[in-house]
């Protein structure tokens, strides 16, 4: 079966600082993995996903992930916050079989203060 | 392409009410899911299809009844509604690598 765990339910950041929000995965086939982005009020927009090949991701609006097998890791980076960052992200997890199923994360509300 | 279209976007049912979230995509997708939304929990997914005719369950499937008669098509049913299924649902349909989402149904239990 796969999970996906998100440290940190909150996390703020000032503007211009680093964004990092950290997922791990568990998953008994190799995965696809992604991250959403979820403003108020609205629905899910994909910032990314990791399918094959180049491990490093880049998505949206700066935002980049690195796959890293041996971490079970996905976590999600920027290198400077901007206001309209203020969201919720989700990452989530499914399997390269006939089902398809995608499995989130519960997600983490990023606070960017001026 | 319109996407993927949900309707409605509210709705408020009385307890033991039924009713049907209606789904549709136009981007000849095989897959297709329903979510929920609850605060701090993330989207769990209810019931999920692999192509027209086959569906199976998800985590919370209780209370819930899906059909897949065509590709297009991916309607949720509430057979009776109860205050625990106030929540907003998702409906997302892909090609096999990534899920598009509508904009969601907001449905209030009372």
């Amino acid at each position: 079966a796969q999970s996906v765990t998100q440290l940190g339910s909150h996390v703020s950041v000032s503007e211009g600082a680093l964004v990092l929000l950290r997922c791990n995965y568990s998953s008994s086939v190799p995965p696809y993995l992604f991250w959403y982005v979820q403003y108020p009020n609205q629905g899910l927009q994909l910032l990314l996903k990791y399918t094959t090949g180049a491990t490093l991701v880049k998505g949206i609006n700066g935002f980049e992930a690195e796959f890293k097998k041996s971490e079970t890791s996905f976590h999600l980076t920027k290198p400077s916050a901007h206001m309209s960052d203020a969201a919720e992200y989700f990452c989530a997890v499914s399997d390269k079989g006939a089902t398809n199923k995608l499995i989130f994360g519960t997600g983490t509300l990023l606070a960017v203060q001026p | 392409n319109a996407g993927v279209t949900q309707t409605p976007k509210f709705q408020v049912l009385k307890t033991g009410q039924s009713m049907t979230l209606q789904c549709a995509q136009d981007m000849n997708h095989e897959y297709m899911s329903w979510y929920r939304q609850d605060p701090g929990m993330g989207l769990r997914l209810i019931h999920y299809s692999v192509g027209a005719g086959i569906t199976d369950q998800g985590e919370v499937p209780n209370g819930y009844n899906v059909s897949r008669s065509t590709t297009e098509d991916f309607p949720l049913r509430l057979l009776s509604a109860a205050p625990s299924q106030t929540s907003v649902y998702f409906c997302a349909s892909s090609p096999g690598n990534g899920y598009t989402f509508g904009s969601g149904t907001r449905l209030t239990v009372v």
